[in-house]
């Protein structure tokens, strides 16, 4: 079965580094996805990796191993606007984006 | 800017109501979905569609069916609404195509509770 497993929640502290794990199981893979959803918000786009490496976006970055079926994102100087969910998905060999339930950053002062 | 709407925020129905929940997206894309999103469970595809009057059965369609009359308008129907379907259901569209990267844009999601 296709599956994407990342934490269901963590901590970190305003001006800290945090990284959000994603683990992924698809048949065949054609990309992830990183979205960030505040809370009673939609989700919107953050990143997208479909190479092995790292795409840095401002504070955000966001890496791939598609060897180790393995992402993370990766938020540099965490400002309290940063809490929120994040949604780990990933394209299957047909298109279809299969999602993660995603993990929620809580950001302390 | 992409802009999806959802008819509603918050929805209020009783068991055995038949529910309509309507999304319209403004920039003619040809992808649009219907998702319900729990705790725990992450975002789940009820259906989708890829062309007017055209549609397709996500992972969770029990109990729901759509319609596709317009391009920019995808409705999601309740045809008899029970409890178990109290949840956030968002909308989202997205350009035909795989180059596009920034794949699905999200409407602000309808919390329907089903009492």
């Amino acid at each position: 079965g296709q599956n994407i497993d990342q934490p269901t929640e963590m901590t970190a502290t305003e001006g800290a580094i945090v990284q959000i794990n994603c683990t992924y199981q698809t048949s065949g893979f054609n990309g992830l996805f990183w979205y960030q959803q505040h809370a009673g918000e939609a989700p919107t786009f953050l990143s997208y990796n479909v190479l092995d490496g790292l795409e840095e976006k401002g504070r955000f970055s966001s890496f791939l191993s598609r060897s180790k079926g393995y992402s993370y994102l990766l938020l540099k100087e965490l400002q309290m606007k940063d809490s929120a969910s994040y949604l780990c998905a990933a394209w299957d060999s047909n298109y279809q984006l299969i999602w993660g339930a995603g993990t929620k950053l809580i950001i302390k002062p | 800017d992409v802009k999806v709407t959802q008819s509603s925020r918050y929805l209020v129905k009783r068991t055995g109501e038949k529910v309509f929940l309507e999304c319209v997206q403004d920039m003619d894309h040809e992808n649009m979905f219907w998702y319900r999103q729990d705790p725990g469970l992450g975002l789940r595809l009820i259906y989708f569609s890829y062309d007017v009057k055209m549609k397709e059965k996500g992972d969770i369609p029990e109990g729901y069916s759509v319609s596709r009359e317009k391009k920019e308008r995808f409705s999601l129907i309740l045809e008899s609404a029970s409890t178990n379907q109290t949840s956030m259901y968002l909308c989202a569209s997205s350009p035909q195509g795989i180059t596009s990267t920034d794949t699905q844009y999200f409407g602000p999601g309808t919390r329907l509770t089903v009492l």
